[in-house]
């Protein structure tokens, strides 16, 4: 059973749409982070979700952790081809025999054609 | 500052070999951790440190041993290679064991087992 949901799995679209992306889970979270995942690298940080109803702003991308904080929001306004790459979200595990753990969502395949 | 640095990039194992992926960070990180990546699966955690001397297990750590006896060093053990642990290999370090601190991800290792 994974944690954390990701939708959709996939997505191709042209310069200049917008597009969402979601992160959903049945368990409440302390906190979310979303990554990016460009081919042949490691994952980098692209924001950290604290708050329920947080939004966070990252020029293009606004990111929104859920009043509940069970989900979150990807949000890319007039996508471009630099925005491809595979998004991931993680969430800690925060209390019991599983303090420590980070755990990640299969991600989001965007690919933003010219 | 070299970050997290990750050896070999590429290792190809026969089935029932072993071998240790080499993991190393220099930003003097509290916070180490190993994930595999499959297609489709996201990240999952194998095992992780919140310090030098203590080691816990993550997802899915069966197969695989770590130790850290420094703060700079987490090697991953495959003590007898098997087929299902062709993947790539990621480690990553943060600061502290908060999880609201940014992990920074090393370029990965892509191990196959024939």
């Amino acid at each position: 059973t994974q944690l954390l949901e990701q939708s959709p799995q996939f997505l191709s679209i042209q310069e200049g749409e917008n597009l969402t992306v979601y992160c959903n889970s049945s368990s409440v979270f302390s906190s979310l982070q979303w990554y990016r995942q460009e081919p042949g690298e490691g994952p980098v940080l692209l924001v950290t979700v604290v708050t329920g109803g947080e939004v966070k702003k990252l020029k293009r991308l606004t990111f929104q952790f859920g009043d509940a904080r069970k989900d979150s929001s990807l949000h890319i306004t007039a996508a471009q081809p630099g925005d491809t790459g595979l998004y991931l979200c993680a969430g800690p595990a925060d209390r019991g025999s599983t303090l420590g753990r980070l755990y990640f969502g299969r991600g989001t395949q965007l690919t933003v054609w010219p | 500052n070299a970050g997290v640095t990750q050896t070999p990039k590429f290792q190809v194992l026969k089935t029932g070999q072993s071998m240790t992926l080499q993991c190393a960070q220099d930003m003097n990180h509290e916070y180490m951790s190993w994930y595999r990546q499959d297609p489709g699966m996201g990240l999952r955690l194998i095992h992780y440190s919140v310090g030098a001397g203590i080691t816990d297990q993550g997802e899915v750590p069966n197969g695989y041993n770590v130790s850290r006896s420094t703060t700079e060093d987490f090697p991953l053990r495959l003590l007898s290679a098997a087929p299902s642990q062709t993947s790539v290999y990621f480690c990553a370090s943060s600061s502290t064991w908060r999880l609201t601190d940014t992990q920074y991800f090393g370029p990965g290792t892509r191990l196959t087992v024939l």
